[in-house]
């Protein structure tokens, strides 16, 4: 089955600071959508960005289907970022269920 | 409009015990999906209803997880003699019906937090 893989799997932050997450997937793919999960658990979703830029204040996505990679960018990072980033990718054959990278843990100091 | 609601948030229960997790879906949403995550993981997809087919299955770790969903309504998910190894979060998400040019995002409840003892 199709495998998703994300990196760096940990990332720590200065408040301010800019990153870029990334997220690399085996097989074609009809769309994706990234989350935040906040430290409460709650997952929250960013984009559903199957192919080119999306941009959400100082979050941004960009995904570039033929190469298989997408990747999330947090500008001017708030301690309110922190918590874990997933992507994740619908299998349409199998109803859309989504096969989930194992996560970015991103920690913002102030 | 209304999320995605779970209940319990927490639920703790004494190992061999059965234990039953409910989900609402967003209004008009006729998928509906639980997934599972365990401490420290991602997610895995434990089992998809959409409409009135027949549900996928596929992702049920053992003969002791199952689950109903009534028409476009409500899901419950049980697990029958519970085991410490099934201590994780049980998410439940919802999407609209697939039609072209349509999304397919889909929404996720906050989560009941299952600890076996």
């Amino acid at each position: 089955g199709i495998q998703v893989e994300q990196s760096p799997p940990d990332l720590i932050l200065q408040e301010g600071a800019n990153s870029t997450l990334r997220c690399n997937f085996s097989d074609s793919v009809n769309n994706l959508q990234w989350f935040h999960q906040n430290p409460w658990g709650q997952l929250i979703n960013l984009f559903y960005i199957p192919s080119g830029t999306k941009q959400n204040g100082r979050l941004s996505a960009t995904t570039v289907a033929t190469e298989r990679y997408s990747l999330l960018y947090i500008s001017s990072s708030q301690t309110t970022d922190s918590g874990v980033y997933f992507c994740a990718v619908p299998l349409m054959e199998y109803g859309n269920k989504l096969v989930f990278g194992a996560g970015t843990i991103l920690r913002v100091k102030s | 409009g209304a999320g995605v609601s779970q209940s319990p948030s927490n639920k703790v229960t004494e190992k061999g015990k059965d234990v039953e997790l409910r989900c609402d879906p967003i209004s008009g949403h006729t998928a509906l999906y639980w997934y599972r995550q365990r401490l420290g993981q991602g997610l895995e997809f434990l089992i998809y209803f959409q409409g009135n087919s027949a549900p996928d299955k596929s992702g049920l770790p053992s003969d002791r997880f199952s689950a109903e969903r009534t028409g476009e309504s409500v899901s419950t998910l049980t697990i029958q003699r519970t085991q410490q190894e099934d201590s994780a979060v049980y998410l439940c998400a919802s999407r609209l019906p697939r039609h072209r040019g349509r999304s397919v995002e889909q929404f996720f409840g906050p989560g009941t937090r299952l600890t076996v003892l």
